[in-house]
């Protein structure tokens, strides 16, 4: 399973709005709706953002927001904030049930 | 509240091996599978594998079978990680996660060490 592709890092200042890609091929990301979203401040676990490329679990701000084009999907955060600075990682579960991650993006709030 | 606890943290040396627990609470264990996941200094997260709870059936990753053995005791609502042959690059914080697609639930992190 080839990994997928995220940026080293994005950085916005407060109140503006990043998104972060993750890019695959049209057989896995292009293929199926099987994305998910974590953010993973230093330090501590990930926690879920977003599942099934634009599910927000229950207590995620709206300010989170997840699409897909293509190949590639996104994590568009909205209304930057100073806590929103983290890592941030895109999976993948795959049609042999396997799970695959994106190499991370750390996102730095100006 | 649903959450995970994991053992703690291991100092192994190479050759060994080393077993990870992750007790579940708050919720009915054999509801959902739980995948572990592992991360080691500085770098990226990485899928080791998954286990579903209701029937103790097994999804390994590739680079890891062989080495890496997933069970569960339901009387307990536990799910155990043993990974074998350490080696020093087998350094990493061990997660465990509830579910598979959208992890929803984490543990705490358990650190393995592993070094002469």
């Amino acid at each position: 399973q080839s990994a997928l592709t995220q940026p080293p890092s994005v950085s916005g200042s407060p109140g503006q709005s990043v998104t972060i890609s993750c890019t695959g091929t049209s057989s896995d990301v292009g293929s199926y709706n099987r994305v998910s979203w974590y953010q993973q401040p230093p330090g501590t676990a990930p926690k879920l953002m977003i599942y099934e490329v634009s599910n927000r679990p229950s207590g995620v701000p709206d300010r989170f927001s997840g699409s897909k084009s293509g190949n590639t999907a996104s994590l568009t955060i909205s209304g930057l904030q100073a806590e929103d600075e983290a890592d941030y990682y895109c999976s993948l579960y795959t049609s042999s049930s396997t799970l695959v991650f994106g190499g991370g993006t750390k996102l730095t709030v100006l | 509240q649903v959450q995970l606890v994991q053992s703690g943290a291991e100092v192994k040396k190479p050759g060994a091996s080393v077993k990870v627990s992750c007790k579940a609470s708050g919720y009915t264990f054999t509801s959902y599978g739980i995948s572990w996941v592992r991360q080691a200094p500085g770098q990226g997260l990485e899928w080791m594998g998954w286990i579903s709870a209701y029937n103790g059936n097994t999804n390994y990753a590739q680079k890891l079978q062989g080495r890496v053995t997933m069970t569960t005791d339901t009387s307990t609502s536990t799910a155990y990680m043993e990974l074998r042959s350490l080696r020093s690059d087998d350094t990493a914080v061990y997660y465990c996660a509830r579910r598979l697609d959208g992890m929803d639930v984490w543990g705490q992190g358990t650190t393995v060490t592993v070094s002469s």
